[in-house]
């Protein structure tokens, strides 16, 4: 079955970096995108970005671009969502979900990690 | 960037009541619509791809319509377990984005 197993908490410093990662398995890693998704306490659901684990493309949220970074590790099946620079309002919890695109369309969009929760705080 | 607008923010209704939620887009995405349902202190769950495309083992009570920029879901007959959330994704471009949310309450 499918799964998306996600990295443990973190508590990280203003200005520091964090990464968090998502590993799937029971499906082919490189058939389906990985779109990331946040969302700070209390508020709603803020689309982070998504990559391509068959050619590393990748496609970022305009105000997070040049300081966010989505890699893969083919090895292990595993997508990182790094984040540097970091605010407190970067304190939120960090889904990952999988996406079937082909052709420029997309769907598919029914699988979840558990969520990674982010505190940015001194 | 494509904005979201969803309406209204909040509703409150009675169990077995019809309720439709509103999702606007800033400019045409075709069918390119997700909708999803989360409730506290879990992952989004998908009810609806393509606008109007019921996800498997989602209640039939569940339905959605539109195209272009305007989008509805609607619930046919309101259930206390429908007491959630409610969020539109267009995904006809990058960067996707989400409407600000709908939240259902019980009466």
């Amino acid at each position: 079955q499918v799964q998306l197993a996600q990295s443990g908490a973190e508590v990280k410093k203003p200005g520091a970096s964090v990464k968090v990662s998502c590993t799937a398995s029971g499906y082919t890693f490189t058939s389906y995108f990985m779109q990331w998704v946040r969302q700070a306490p209390g508020q709603g659901l803020e689309w982070v970005g998504i990559i391509n684990p068959s050619d590393r493309s990748t496609s970022y949220a305009r105000k997070l671009q040049g300081r966010i970074t989505m890699t893969r590790d083919t090895s292990t099946s595993t997508i990182y969502m790094e984040l540097s620079s970091l605010r407190s309002e970067d304190t939120a919890m960090y889904y990952c979900g999988r996406v079937r695109c082909s052709a420029g369309r997309c769907s598919d969009f029914a699988y979840w990690g558990q969520g990674t929760l982010v505190t940015v705080s001194s | 960037d494509i904005q979201m607008t969803q309406s209204p923010s909040t509703l409150s209704a009675s169990v077995g009541d019809r309720v439709t939620i509103t999702c606007r887009a800033s400019q045409s995405i075709s069918t390119w619509l997700a909708w999803y349902q989360q409730k506290p202190r879990e992952a989004p769950k998908l009810l609806m791809s393509k606008a109007s495309n019921l996800e498997s083992g989602v209640p039939s009570r569940f339905s959605g319509s539109g195209s272009g920029t305007e989008f509805t879901l609607t619930i046919s007959s309101l259930q206390p377990d429908d007491s959630a959330t409610y969020y539109c994704q267009q995904y006809d471009t990058y960067p996707w984005m989400f409407g600000q949310g709908t939240k259902v309450e019980i009466k």
